[in-house]
């Protein structure tokens, strides 16, 4: 069965700072990532997914996250934190058939 | 791109009494479609998978005869939470996946229950 871990439910950075959201999974095949994200009282946004070729992968509203086999994670990244980006951020993984497995959300506050 | 729209966005009812919560996909068909539920400050909890013209499929340790999920058509689900108590009060999502395969789930605005 597959998992998602993300390493911190509270990240806090400076506004024009570097963002960095971990997330490392388990699965026994192939997976697909995703990272949503959440704004208070709302649905799940999806920000950017892997599923096959580059392992780069670039999202909406500057993020970007590398898939590493390797080290069978999926870390999110921005180079530099607005504001709105003040969110709960959820990685999930599928794969084969099954339904979105998500991670335990990170935080993300950015102070001005 | 995908639409799911999800109403209503706020529901408050009394102890006892059942709430419909509606799942519509827009602009694709979904033959399947998921219901999650959050808890404050959590991440989502998968319920139930619902499936176009069969019986949902229930996560270990959800009540199928409290959350009753219906799936009639390519474009709508439902879930109705029956005899409502405070403990159900939470937040509820769904998800659909066009029946193209594509892995890009697009989740709904959620709807926020409260029992009172």
């Amino acid at each position: 069965a597959q998992s998602v871990t993300q390493l911190g439910s509270h990240v806090s950075v400076s506004e024009g700072a570097l963002v960095l959201l971990r997330c490392n999974y388990s699965s026994s095949v192939p997976p697909y990532l995703f990272w949503y994200v959440q704004y208070p009282n709302q649905g799940l946004q999806l920000l950017l997914k892997y599923t096959t070729g580059a392992t780069l992968v670039k999202g909406i509203n500057g993020f970007e996250a590398e898939f590493k086999k390797s080290e069978t994670s999926f870390h999110l990244t921005k180079p530099s934190a607005h504001m709105s980006d003040a969110a709960e951020y959820f990685c999930a993984v599928i794969s084969g058939n099954t339904p979105l497995v998500f991670g335990k959300g990170t935080r993300l506050s950015v102070i001005a | 791109g995908a639409v799911v729209s999800q109403h209503p966005s706020r529901v408050i009812c009394k102890s006892g009494t059942s709430v419909k919560i509606e799942c519509r996909s827009l602009d694709f068909q979904a033959t399947t479609m998921f219901w999650y539920r959050q808890f404050p400050k959590q991440s989502l909890m998968l319920m139930a998978t619902s499936n176009e013209g069969s019986k949902a499929t229930y996560e270990q340790g959800v009540e199928k005869d409290k959350f009753l999920i219906n799936h009639a058509s390519l474009t709508l689900s439902t879930l109705t939470v029956t005899s409502a108590h405070p403990e159900d009060s939470s937040f509820y999502i769904c998800s659909a996946r066009p029946s193209t395969g594509d892995y890009g789930y697009t989740f709904g605005s959620g709807t926020r229950l409260t029992v009172v």
